[in-house]
């Protein structure tokens, strides 16, 4: 069965720090990727997604993602977080369409 | 364009009662899915409509089911409710007529079964 990992269960780190958020799925066929974000009292938004063509793909906010195919990974980046990061990340893989598989999320925590 | 609307938001129920919520697709959207999010399970696929057809389940019991009407707007339904059912039910559509597509999210109906 498919399955979505994600290291980091809470990441806090101070602004201007790098942020990666490990994510490792377990599907050997074609697959879509995303990343969502969940801000407090906010609902899930889309940061970025992987269909197909360049591996590194650049979403809202500054962020952007790597597919390494070879690796089952889509790590999630950005070079210099704020406050505003402050948020849970999800990432999420799927290969029908219409259902998603996410992993358990990775809860990031900006100090200012 | 409006965004995917939940309603209720909020919705108390107690151990074997049913409960329905109702999901508002973005228009021009026709697939919509269902998620339940508990601290526990996290995100977890219930299931897909399209053109009012199931097209998608996940690994939940009967007790869960769902329809779509033909104007998109999906409804699920919960029966004889059990404590572990609280969570928060997200609902997402999507345009899915030609391959994949991203989804957009609900601010979901917060469940609390008592």
């Amino acid at each position: 069965a498919q399955s979505v990992s994600q290291h980091n269960h809470h990441v806090i780190l101070s602004e201007a720090a790098s942020l990666e958020l490990g994510c490792n799925y377990s599907y050997g066929g074609t697959v879509n990727l995303f990343w969502y974000v969940q801000y407090p009292g906010q609902h899930l938004q889309l940061l970025l997604k992987y269909f197909s063509g360049d591996p590194l793909v650049k979403g809202i906010k500054g962020f952007e993602a790597e597919f390494i195919k070879s690796k089952f990974s889509f790590n999630l980046r950005k070079p210099s977080v704020q406050w505003s990061d402050t948020a849970e990340y999800f990432c999420a893989v799927s290969n029908q369409g219409g259902k998603l598989i996410f992993g358990q999320g990775t809860e990031l925590s900006v100090k200012p | 364009k409006a965004g995917v609307t939940q309603t209720p938001r909020y919705l108390i129920k107690t151990r074997g009662q049913q409960v329905t919520l109702s999901c508002s697709p973005i228009s021009g959207h026709r697939s919509v899915s269902w998620y339940q999010q508990t601290p526990g399970q996290g995100l977890q696929f219930l299931f897909e409509y399209f053109s009012e057809t199931q097209r998608n389940k996940g690994n939940f019991p009967g007790r869960f089911s769902g329809r779509q009407f033909s104007n998109s707007r999906s409804e699920m339904n919960v029966s004889t409710l059990e404590l572990g059912d609280s969570a928060l039910y997200l609902c997402a559509s999507s345009t899915r007529d030609r391959g994949p597509d991203e989804q957009f999210f609900g601010p979901g109906t917060r469940l609390t079964v008592l």
